[in-house]
């Protein structure tokens, strides 16, 4: 596609119940990134990946959090058990893996659990 | 990522040219420098980078001091829609780990 598409673009969920954000990035992009901003913060870096190397799960903040990438193409963002504080614009970016093109972003998932 | 400094805000008006400043005393040799841009309610966008020489594109110039120890992003002529924040990264060229780590920026505020 031309751009970074992620859905659902809001989700409301309950307290405790399970999320699936899902990222389908650029076409030829082997790399994959996923951020969160929670209201007036900052970037948080949660997880990147790039092509079959194990990803880099460094910024995930707590392992009620996971995410897969089928096929070195779309990706899942699975949050379990949610919590209140896990509300916040969750953005995906991918990358060709080149320092001569920038990351392009999505629009990004708005969740908010109640 | 290596540190990179910026002001929290800076103001300008509409129809001005706007110097954004970034501090990076601690670049290496391959590091690169990439911008990038958050307008209100959006993902962040790619802006312009460069390595040595200053880089002009449709959207911005960027000016890398001589030591490479600072950079200027410049916006030739700001309209209200250039509100944003601005980020200043390192991105090293030899690193296998190329994930980008956001600072706060730079909030830029335009007057009309």
């Amino acid at each position: 596609g031309a751009g970074v598409s992620q859905s659902p673009s809001n989700k409301v969920t309950e307290k405790g119940k399970d999320v699936e954000l899902r990222c389908d990035p650029i076409s030829g992009h082997t790399a994959l990134y996923w951020y969160r901003q929670s209201l007036g913060q900052g970037l948080e870096f949660l997880i990147y990946f790039q092509g079959n190397s194990a990803p880099d799960k460094s910024g995930l903040p707590s392992d009620r959090f996971s995410a897969e990438r089928t096929g070195g193409s779309v990706s899942t963002l699975t949050i379990q058990r949610t919590q209140q504080e896990d509300s916040a614009v969750y953005l995906c970016a991918s990358n060709r893996q080149s320092l001569r093109y920038g990351y392009t972003f999505g629009s990004g998932t708005r969740l908010t659990v109640v | 990522d290596a540190k990179t400094t910026q002001p929290n805000s800076m103001e300008s008006n509409e129809e001005e040219p706007v110097h954004l400043p970034c501090n990076h005393s601690t670049i290496s040799g391959t590091d690169y420098i990439h911008w990038y841009r958050q307008l209100p309610s959006q993902g962040p966008e790619y802006v312009i980078h460069g390595l040595t020489s200053n880089v002009n594109n449709r959207m911005a110039s960027l000016a890398i001091a001589e030591d490479r120890k600072s950079s200027t992003l410049i916006l030739h002529r700001a309209t209200l829609r250039d509100a944003a924040v601005y980020y200043c990264i390192l991105r090293d060229v030899r690193s296998g780990d190329d994930k980008i780590i956001f600072g706060k920026g730079t909030r830029l505020h335009i007057l009309p």
